[in-house]
């Protein structure tokens, strides 16, 4: 069955510092992948998502993410963090059928 | 454009009683989702319908029931509230049929339901 692995669940940054959230997956085909951010009170956006093709993906908010297939990893990344950064991040693995699963999601706090 | 809207926005519910949480979107997808958002656990996913006229259990449907009203609305509804579904309730939905890969949801802010 497909699972999604994020192993930090917290993650202190310095505003300016860059970031890497981890994401790994286990899925046994080519995977769909997916990177949500949660606000406060707020529902789940997408930053980016990779389907096939260049493994490095652009999203919004100035984020990226590798798909490194020897690894199973889809880690997101930002050169210079923002305080406005600070949120909850979700990866999710396409599953199959039309749904997804997500991983249990890493909190980012980001100190002046 | 609202996309996906839930209502209401917060509920407070005693055990034992029941009601139904509101979804639509705007947006002419086919596949619509509910979720629950428990701390440390992600998103779950209690009931999913491909597409108009069918719906389908997810990881976690036990106490729920869903209807696909038409295309835009899918509704979740609890019979019998238990405290143990005190959650953050989330609907998605995605552009997603048959053939097409898993594609990006796009979700409403969520329903924070309290059962005492």
């Amino acid at each position: 069955a497909q699972s999604v692995t994020q192993p930090d669940i917290h993650i202190t940054v310095s505003e300016g510092a860059s970031l890497e959230l981890r994401c790994n997956y286990s899925y046994g085909a080519t995977p769909y992948l997916f990177w949500y951010v949660q606000s406060p009170g707020q529902g789940l956006q997408l930053l980016l998502k990779y389907f096939s093709g260049d493994t490095l993906v652009q999203g919004i908010k100035g984020f990226e993410a590798e798909f490194k297939r020897s690894q199973s990893s889809f880690n997101l990344r930002k050169p210079s963090v923002h305080w406005s950064d600070a949120a909850e991040y979700f990866c999710a693995v396409g599953a199959g059928f039309q749904k997804l699963v997500f991983g249990t999601g890493t909190r980012l706090l980001v100190s002046p | 454009n609202a996309g996906v809207t839930q209502t209401p926005k917060f509920q407070v519910l005693k055990t034992g009683q029941s009601m139904t949480l509101q979804c639509a979107q705007d947006m002419n997808h086919n596949s619509m989702y509910w979720y629950r958002q428990d701390p440390g656990m992600g998103l779950r996913l209690i009931y999913y319908s491909a597409s108009e006229g069918t719906t389908d259990k997810g990881e976690v449907p036990n106490g729920y029931n869903v209807s696909r009203l038409n295309k835009r609305e899918f509704s979740l509804r609890l019979e019998s509230a238990a405290p143990s579904q005190t959650s953050v309730y989330f609907c998605a939905s995605s552009d997603a049929y048959s053939g097409t890969g898993d594609q990006p949801q796009h979700f409403g802010d969520g329903t924070r339901l309290s059962i005492l």
